[in-house]
């Protein structure tokens, strides 16, 4: 199985910050990665594919880049509806998802 | 509209299965798979599983293996997931997701499903 990892677990920014979030995987997965933003008692919803393409809707703010083993999910102004569980998810061979993010207000 | 529509909450004693269904409209149901995620309280993301509706294939978290079942019926555009043997840690959110557009990123989610398992 494919492992990912994610760093940091938690991160306290503010409005307005950047923000960036690793994610590692145990292997090379080339670019099919995804990532997904979680609310409290919400389902995930889908922001990024295949490392760096936008889920349509999905605000510029969010970027993605990456391949191989390492990925970042960058947020270029943190807003106030940004606060949430941050997900990035592995699909080159059967799924798993890394451990989460949790962007909390500093 | 495309969605996914889950059953809804279900409590079940250690031992017994549960039998979570999931109802796709707006997209072609048969063309493309479902992928079942479960969400522990406070925990993170865990993939159990994939079905292939065309087909039929499937794949199955190892550490699921021998207790978890997907199925569908094309006629009525669900898919099923049956988990057996339920112990205390299968307690969480289940949910349903597919990825018709993108091959493996899910772009649908269904609301979820409660399953508590309890004595």
């Amino acid at each position: 199985d494919i492992q990912m990892t994610q760093s940091p677990s938690t991160l306290s920014a503010s409005v307005g910050d950047r923000v960036t979030i690793t994610c590692r995987a145990s292997q090379s997965i080339s670019r099919w990665l995804a990532w997904y933003q979680q609310k409290p008692g919400k389902a995930p919803k889908l922001l990024i594919y295949k490392a760096s393409s936008s889920e349509s809707g999905v605000p510029s703010r969010f970027s993605g880049s990456g391949s191989g083993t390492e990925f970042t999910l960058t947020i270029s102004s943190l807003q106030p509806d940004d606060f949430a569980t941050y997900y990035c998810q592995q699909y080159y061979s059967y799924s798993f998802f890394g451990p989460g993010t949790t962007v909390d207000i500093k | 509209q495309v969605q996914l529509v889950q059953s809804g909450p279900e409590v079940k004693k250690p031992g017994a299965s549960v039998k979570v269904s999931c109802r796709a409209s707006g997209y072609n149901f048969s063309n493309y798979g479902i992928s079942w995620v479960r969400q522990a309280p406070g925990q993170g993301l865990e993939w159990m599983a994939w079905i292939s509706v065309y087909t039929g294939n499937t794949n199955y978290a190892q550490r699921l293996q021998g207790r978890v079942t997907l199925t569908t019926d094309t006629s009525t555009n669900t898919a099923y997931m049956e988990l057996r043997s339920l112990r205390s840690d299968d307690t969480a959110v289940y949910y349903c997701a597919s990825d018709p557009r993108y091959g493996g990123a899910f772009d649908i989610w269904g609301q979820g499903t409660m399953v508590t398992v309890s004595s």
